[in-house]
């Protein structure tokens, strides 16, 4: 069975400073692609970045990049320079199938707080 | 930039009752699919849609839940004689081209059951 597992239910950082939020995945699909998703307490659901199996380089969005580690399985995000606005839930998610079947799998959740 | 919407925000029903949860998605965009969040838990997968039939279910999607898409704009997800644990925070989602594609989300119907 495909799972996401996120080890820190939460986590907290000064401003300014940087964090790393984990993930690993169990998958035998060898091309897939994978997703961290942010949910403010407004609880709606935010894509923050996207990283294909295939492509070698780490994603990057501006303050977020992932460090993506295929033959590990994990999928970590890294978000620089931390905001106040970054005070979210963040949610990994993979695609059941790897990507042949469009229902996503979440992961439970790392619950972000920035700290001024 | 093009977003997918939902309505209502929030809705309270009494057990037994009908609600019908709507969404639109992007203009664009063929694959629709609905997730729930109860609260304090993991976003799951409810359903997926594509030319007018179901393409996935989950087990959580029972006979109890049905989708439509009465026109071109709308995707609807029916939730028949409500129980408690159906109270959660209900989110569509569309995509391009599917599977492969991106899902944006929309910012979801919290429902409550008394």
């Amino acid at each position: 069975a495909q799972t996401v597992t996120q080890s820190q239910p939460e986590m907290s950082v000064q401003e300014a400073e940087t964090v790393t939020l984990s993930c690993t995945y169990d998958t035998s699909e060898s091309n897939y692609y994978l997703f961290w998703y942010k949910q403010p307490p407004s609880r709606q659901m935010i894509l923050v970045i996207r990283q294909e199996a295939y492509k070698q380089q780490n994603a990057t969005e501006n303050r977020f990049s992932v460090n993506f580690q295929k033959a590990a399985k994990s999928f970590s995000l890294k978000i620089s320079d931390s905001q106040l606005g970054d005070t979210a839930m963040y949610f990994c998610a993979f695609p059941a199938g790897g990507g042949s079947q469009g229902n996503l799998i979440f992961g439970k959740g790392t619950k972000l707080s920035v700290k001024p | 930039e093009p977003e997918v919407t939902q309505t209502p925000s929030h809705q309270v029903t009494q057990m037994g009752q009908e609600v019908i949860l709507r969404c639109v998605p992007i203009s664009n965009h063929l694959y629709f699919y609905w997730y729930r969040q109860i609260l304090g838990q993991k976003v799951e997968f409810l359903v997926s849609f594509y030319n007018n039939e179901i393409s996935e279910k989950s087990e959580i999607f029972d006979d109890q839940f049905s989708v439509e898409r009465p026109d071109g704009s709308n995707f609807t997800l029916k939730i028949r004689s409500t129980k408690l644990e159906d109270s959660a925070m209900y989110f569509c989602a569309s995509s391009a081209l599917g599977s492969w594609e991106t899902q944006y989300f929309g910012p979801g119907t919290r429902l409550l059951v008394l």
